[in-house]
């Protein structure tokens, strides 16, 4: 299994709710990573994961809160997020947080947040 | 083929045609670079890396060439089909132990039959 997935595929939520985000990948890798992309616009990393644990967090608001249950899952945590936020969630992977590691990216959650 | 100055947004070339797409990075410290496809709806491709202490790498019908003197990065994207439509970014390891990317800004390239 060569692919990052993730879920859902798409995501409304009101400025009240609480929901998760999920990435999974079973290629045995040790590094994990959020990013946020908004529309025409270069993915921006959020958080990266090192071996199960937060190793980086880019300065993040706290209404997004990231989670690593095993080295194969991801976990984005959603609660009072604002209109502003709406855009593509990418999750990726790769062999180690170290150098020269090509990161391996799923197809995204599209996020619109009303 | 058509070259582009840096951070040109598009790109349209005939099929068939060579393409070339340029990326100016930030960082002289940054030590491995990626070259990335996005297709509409989808997350980015890796298409080809390449290592501070190369100058030239190959693959399958794209050619990635590093000038670090400069700080520039170039894809080249051989008889370009339109399958190849898509942003392109290219991504920089600023170093350290972190794995961080950072991307360019991209650019559009359109393939016209």
């Amino acid at each position: 299994d060569t692919e990052v997935t993730q879920t859902p595929k798409h995501l409304v939520m009101g400025m009240t709710n609480k929901k998760s985000l999920k990435c999974e990948q079973h290629m045995g890798h040790r590094a994990m990573y959020w990013y946020k992309q908004k529309a025409k616009k270069p993915p921006e990393l959020m958080f990266v994961y090192s071996y199960e644990k937060l190793s980086i967090n880019e300065s993040v608001p706290s209404r997004f809160s990231p989670e690593c249950p095993n080295s194969s899952l991801l976990n984005l945590h959603l609660h009072a997020l604002q209109p502003e936020d709406s855009a593509l969630y990418l999750c990726a992977s790769s062999q180690g947080p170290g150098l020269n590691n090509e990161q391996f990216f799923g197809p995204g959650t599209r996020l619109t947040v009303l | 083929g058509e070259s582009v100055g840096l951070h040109l947004p598009t790109l349209s070339v005939q099929e068939g045609d060579n393409s070339i797409i340029n990326c100016a990075y930030s960082n002289s410290a940054s030590d491995y670079f990626i070259w990335y496809k996005q297709e509409s709806g989808k997350g980015p491709q890796f298409i080809i890396d390449i290592r501070s202490n190369m100058d030239k790498r190959q693959g399958q019908r794209v050619t990635v060439l590093l000038n670090k003197t400069v700080k520039h990065l170039s894809l080249q994207i051989a008889a370009t089909q339109p399958g190849d439509s898509a942003v392109y970014f290219c991504a920089e390891n600023q170093g350290g132990s972190q794995g961080n990317l950072i991307f360019g800004k991209g650019t559009k390239l359109s393939v016209k039959p």
